[in-house]
């Protein structure tokens, strides 16, 4: 089984819907992170996390919102869904490890492509 | 402003070259990761590193710090290479490289 998981796989969705994209790791990392990829961009980090209680805005935040709900488990929401945060969303996971350390290491879930019409 | 610099953009080999893949960064960091990504998506780590250089399998990964500058080299290409390679950087936060997709033909 995969180590990190991320549901749905696809989805398509209209204007203005609420949509909740979920990751769930069995990898007993601490850190967290979610991610949108564009054509031509490289990753943008949105939200990242390195533990439950600790949230931390990213890159390109502004549109998503986040829920740390265990160890296990990240959200990322989109209140109101808008057709320019059409784009493929990564969750990925690291241990907390000294800085320059290999628990930078990260790892990634299989990616959700996300369409908004 | 990019952080982080690869070149090719694009790569194209016939099978059996040894393929190299350049990676440039301009900010101070503490450790630099090599990914693979397949043309369905996934995303897989290759390479971890902060100096030197580590090898697995036919795929080497070195790093000079001082130059700020990491290649990843593949030896006897496959068609099972064709991916996209990204670059990332780890300094006060993560930074990506674009990519760089590399299409190996038999």
């Amino acid at each position: 089984d995969a180590d990190v998981t991320q549901t749905p796989r696809n989805r398509i969705t209209k204007t203005g819907k609420r949509i909740m994209l979920e990751c769930s790791q069995t990898k007993g990392h601490d850190r967290m992170y979610w991610y949108r990829q564009d054509p031509g961009l490289g990753l943008r980090l949105i939200y990242y996390s390195f533990d439950v209680k600790d949230i931390n805005k990213g890159e390109i935040s502004d549109g998503y919102s986040v829920s740390r709900q265990a160890q296990a488990k990240f959200s990322l929401s989109l209140e109101s869904a808008i057709p320019n945060q059409t784009a493929l969303y990564f969750c990925a996971t690291s241990v907390v490890g000294l800085a320059g350390g290999s628990g930078n290491e990260q790892f990634f879930g299989p990616g959700t492509r996300l369409t908004v019409l | 402003k990019n952080e982080v610099e690869q070149s090719p953009q694009n790569l194209t080999a016939q099978e059996g070259e040894f393929i190299t893949i350049n990676c440039s960064y301009s900010v101070g960091i503490s450790a630099l990761h090599w990914l693979q990504q397949h043309p369905g998506g996934g995303i897989v780590s290759l390479f971890m590193l902060s100096s030197g250089k580590k090898k697995h399998g036919r795929l080497i990964a070195t790093i000079n710090i001082q130059e700020k500058h990491s290649s990843l080299h593949i030896t006897a290409s496959h068609p099972r290479d064709s991916a996209v390679y990204i670059c990332a950087v780890i300094g006060n936060q993560f930074y990506f490289g674009t990519g760089t997709s590399l299409t190996v033909i038999p």
